[in-house]
């Protein structure tokens, strides 16, 4: 089946290095979000993308946080100087559209262990 | 601001009794409400939505929601448990002019055999 795809699955770095997470949404889905979970929490928004609009970056936590997306398809999220607490999940999630009645559809994540 | 409430973080129920899993929200105008569930290294799944009509709503896996507006609450419940309805539950709202969904803190959810 064609759903959300996320890679790598585990990530495991040194403190200090740079992190690349991909994100594979379902085909046609023109919106795109990226969330964080930490360990035994709920979620917390990083950033949207819709279409070709400009993307609403207000979750990212710190100018170490970027992410990018080609189109309406893959999305990039890099961590940049990677630090012991950016240690978490991280889910993509698409939706059909980015109307408010649409549910997201999630990939399974990357598991990110900083050293 | 919106806001969403997860009352307990764990309840325990035993297999074939009735569950309930308590949600209740704050948005500024009429909420879209969500029901996600998520199993052990797996990404959420949608259960159900509530975005108008009828007050219960009905999902995947034999769940069911209650919207009530005086209490802004959004209970997940189910008649008869299972011991695979084990997992992570997420109630989720959004506002009808954003596009941002706010998420509860999660529910853990035991069915005990």
């Amino acid at each position: 089946g064609a759903g959300v795809s996320q890679s790598p699955s585990n990530k495991v770095t040194e403190k200090g290095k740079d992190v690349e997470l991909r994100c594979d949404p379902i085909s046609g889905h023109t919106a795109l979000y990226w969330y964080r979970q930490r360990l035994g929490q709920g979620l917390e928004f990083l950033i949207y993308f819709q279409g070709n609009s400009a993307p609403d970056k207000s979750g990212l936590p710190s100018d170490r946080f970027s992410a990018e997306r080609t189109g309406e398809s893959v999305s990039t999220l890099t961590i940049q100087r990677t630090q012991q607490e950016d240690s978490a999940v991280y889910l993509c999630a698409s939706s059909l559209t980015g109307q408010t009645n649409q549910p997201q559809h999630f990939g399974d994540g990357t598991r990110l262990s900083i050293l | 601001a919106q806001s969403v409430a997860q009352p307990e973080d764990q309840v325990n129920v035993a297999e074939g009794n009735p569950l309930t899993v308590k949600c209740t929200y704050s948005v500024s105008g009429n909420p879209y409400l969500f029901w996600y569930v998520q199993y052990p290294n797996r990404g959420l799944q949608f259960l159900l939505k509530y975005i108008t009509g009828d007050n219960l709503v009905k999902g995947s896996y034999g769940f069911e929601a209650e919207f009530n507006k005086s209490q802004t609450s959004f209970h997940l419940k189910k008649p008869s448990a299972l011991v695979s309805d084990s997992a992570l539950y997420f109630c989720a709202v959004r506002d009808y002019r954003g596009f941002k969904t706010i998420f509860g803190a999660g529910t853990r959810l035991f069915v005990k055999a």
